[in-house]
């Protein structure tokens, strides 16, 4: 079946350590996102990209980076430099023509730092 | 500023009961598009419905309707004869097209539904 897997679906780190968040997507979509989502609050743009080798930082891009070397791949790096990186990741992705395909989500990474 | 409004934080109801979720956005765009998403407590964001700024024609899935009016720049959600698998976080969310990807939303913060049997 066709989807988006994002792993681990729980990740702990120590403050002070970079973290990589996996974002894999099969349904040959060239537009891919990350949200953020913290309790009790909507989900925020962190970085976008639609097309390959290509991607834009979106409302809340400080402190992290992403690449998108390959089509299926967006992976997320929350970095060191990020005050609160605790919370629930989501990457979602969409086809072209976006305003005819709604965004489809993975299943989330939950973030904990200590 | 808020884009998104999702006044309602919690709404219990007991099941089989009608549930109306309230959602007013702010826009300048005259082209956008609305959406609705479900988040059961797995956490993944389900797809609902999405509305385009230009058809304001209700719609209704099931038990699932929507009421969209942009006079008052509401797009309202309800669940009829909710039932116990409704219960999750459900997101309005907002797509404006003056961005450069449709797919950039600004969304709610959410409403939780707790539906008991």
């Amino acid at each position: 079946d066709g989807g988006i897997t994002q792993s681990p679906k729980y990740l702990f780190r120590k403050e002070g350590q970079n973290v990589t968040l996996s974002c894999e997507q099969n349904l040959n979509h060239d537009a891919m996102y990350w949200y953020r989502q913290d309790p009790g609050q909507g989900l925020r743009l962190i970085y976008y990209s639609q097309i390959v080798n290509d991607f834009q930082k979106g409302d809340i891009a400080e402190g992290y980076s992403v690449s998108r070397e390959k089509k299926e791949s967006f992976p997320l790096t929350v970095t060191s430099a990020q005050k609160n990186p605790t919370a629930f990741y989501l990457c979602a992705s969409s086809g072209q023509g976006a305003r005819d395909s709604p965004l489809h989500f993975g299943n989330g990474t939950r973030l904990t730092v200590t | 500023a808020q884009k998104v409004t999702q006044a309602q934080t919690e709404i219990s109801v007991v099941e089989k009961e009608d549930v109306t979720l309230d959602c007013v956005y702010e826009t300048r765009d005259t082209t956008y598009y609305l959406f609705w998403y479900k988040q059961p407590p797995s956490g993944e964001l389900v797809f609902l419905i999405r509305r385009n700024s230009f058809d304001e024609q209700n719609e209704i899935s099931g038990r699932y309707s929507w009421n969209f009016q942009k006079s008052t720049s509401s797009f309202n959600f309800t669940i009829t004869a909710s039932q116990v698998v409704d219960s999750a976080v459900y997101f309005c969310a907002l797509s404006e097209a003056e961005t450069d990807s449709w797919g950039k939303l600004q969304f709610g913060a959410g409403t939780q539904v707790v539906v008991t049997p």
